[in-house]
């Protein structure tokens, strides 16, 4: 079956420490996404990519990094840079028509030690 | 900038009755998307339902609907004949015409809980 597969489930970050959330799909979307998610609020765009190789900055891109190297990847860096980054990550996907719905993972909770 | 606005926190309704989620947004852009998302306990986002602006007719997916009113940039959603499994969070989200990419501003959301 086709869909978005997010690692780690949970993810424990040390001060200091990089680290990197992955997200895969095999629904051959061009487009990919990264949301934050934390309790009472609504989902915030940290990047996005329309095609490999490119991405643009979302809302909250201070803090994270990504790379597009392959159509079906779009992993997320949490650098040591952000300082708050206890929150629920969700990856996302989109066909590149416009406006077409967004397919969502189930999500990594990162949380700090 | 667009912004989303879901002014209920919490609500709770019965078992086989009716209810209705209230979302505003902000936007100069005339053409534009509008979307009810479903996180259920599993934490997963499920798309419940997709309003385009240029349509005058109000979206429909089975027991849910929606009452868009484009002048008044209100987006509700009603649920009917409500069901244990609607409990969740749920998410207004709007996306204007400007580009390839769906980037989606979101509300705060609504949690509902539904009650024997």
């Amino acid at each position: 079956d086709g869909g978005i597969t997010q690692s780690p489930k949970y993810l424990f970050r040390k001060e200091g420490q990089n680290v990197t959330l992955s997200c895969e799909q095999n629904l051959n979307h061009d487009a990919m996404y990264w949301y934050r998610q934390d309790p009472g609020q609504g989902l915030r765009l940290i990047y996005y990519s329309q095609i490999v190789n490119d991405f643009q900055k979302g809302d909250i891109a201070e803090g994270y990094s990504v790379s597009r190297e392959k159509k079906e990847s779009f992993p997320l860096t949490v650098t040591s840079a952000q300082k708050n980054p206890t929150a629920f990550y969700l990856c996302a996907s989109s066909t590149r028509a416009l406006n077409e719905k967004l397919l969502f993972g189930s999500g990594t909770q990162l949380s700090v030690l | 900038a667009q912004t989303v606005t879901q002014s209920q926190p919490e609500m709770s309704v019965q078992e086989a009755e009716t209810v209705t989620l209230s979302c505003t947004y902000d936007t100069s852009e005339n053409n534009y998307y509008l979307f009810w998302y479903k996180q259920p306990p599993s934490r997963q986002m499920i798309l419940v339902i997709r309003q385009e602006a240029y349509k005058q007719q109000n979206a429909t997916e089975n027991r849910f609907s929606v009452n868009f009113q484009k002048a008044a940039k209100s987006f509700s959603l009603k649920i009917s004949d409500s069901q244990l499994g609607d409990t969740a969070m749920y998410f207004c989200a709007f996306t204007a015409n400007t580009g390839t990419a769906s980037k989606l501003t979101f509300g705060t959301g609504t949690r509902l809980q539904v009650t024997l």
